[in-house]
């Protein structure tokens, strides 16, 4: 079965600190995979889309990276600030599933000031 | 440019009651989805439709119904609610920028639904 996972739920760094959330598949054959913000009782943001081809993107303090062949990504958050404080979830674009996402139940990350 | 809306904000239903969510999108996508998001379970395609006029089932679609109304809108509508469909439902549209291969869903707000 196609599943994505995120590890941990939830994360509390203090402010400043350089921090990475992972985000794993069980499938290789990924047509792309994206990073999405929610803020609480909001709609999800997007962050950052690597196609298959790609080993990562960046957007200003955001950087990720995705390991096809380990079935992981990584966001790497340089220099976390309070504004941080969100839900971050990955979605993965299957080469068999046409347009359609499969969701992680995202990590929930607080930046202490 | 409102990007992708919907309406309600918040229902409150008794069991059996039906409604329909609207969502619309003014950025001229083709495809657009429903998703819903519950607690320990992430989000969840409910249905989705690639163009206008076509729909086709996602994860899980018992319960409700859809209708790709004309390009701009796409509605959700739970014919007899139940207490298991309380969840927050989120109405997305893609974009496919040609030539670049990128490939984003925009999200609305969701609606938050309880049934009783």
């Amino acid at each position: 079965k196609q599943e994505v996972t995120q590890i941990p739920a939830a994360l509390s760094v203090p402010e400043g600190e350089n921090l990475v959330l992972n985000c794993s598949f069980t499938d290789s054959a990924i047509y792309n995979l994206q990073w999405f913000r929610q803020d609480p009782g909001k709609g999800l943001t997007s962050l950052l889309l690597i196609q298959s081809s790609q080993r990562e993107q960046t957007s200003g303090r955001l950087n990720a990276s995705l390991d096809k062949s380990s079935g992981r990504s990584t966001l790497y958050i340089a220099a976390s600030q309070p504004g941080d404080s969100a839900t971050y979830l990955c979605a993965v674009r299957w080469e068999t599933s046409g347009s359609r996402l499969t969701f992680g139940e995202g990590t929930q990350l607080t930046v202490n000031p | 440019n409102a990007g992708v809306t919907q309406t309600p904000k918040f229902q409150v239903l008794k069991t059996g009651q039906s409604m329909t969510l609207q969502c619309a999108q003014d950025m001229n996508h083709n495809s657009m989805y429903w998703y819903r998001q519950d607690p320990g379970m992430g989000l969840r395609l409910i249905y989705y439709s690639a163009s206008e006029g076509t729909t086709d089932k996602g994860e899980v679609p018992n319960g409700y119904n859809v209708s790709r109304l004309n390009k701009r809108e796409f509605s959700l509508r739970l014919e007899s609610a139940a207490p298991s469909q309380t969840s927050v439902y989120f109405c997305a549209s893609r974009s496919r920028t040609s030539g670049v291969r990128t490939d984003t869903q925009y999200f609305g707000p969701g609606t938050r639904l309880t049934v009783l």
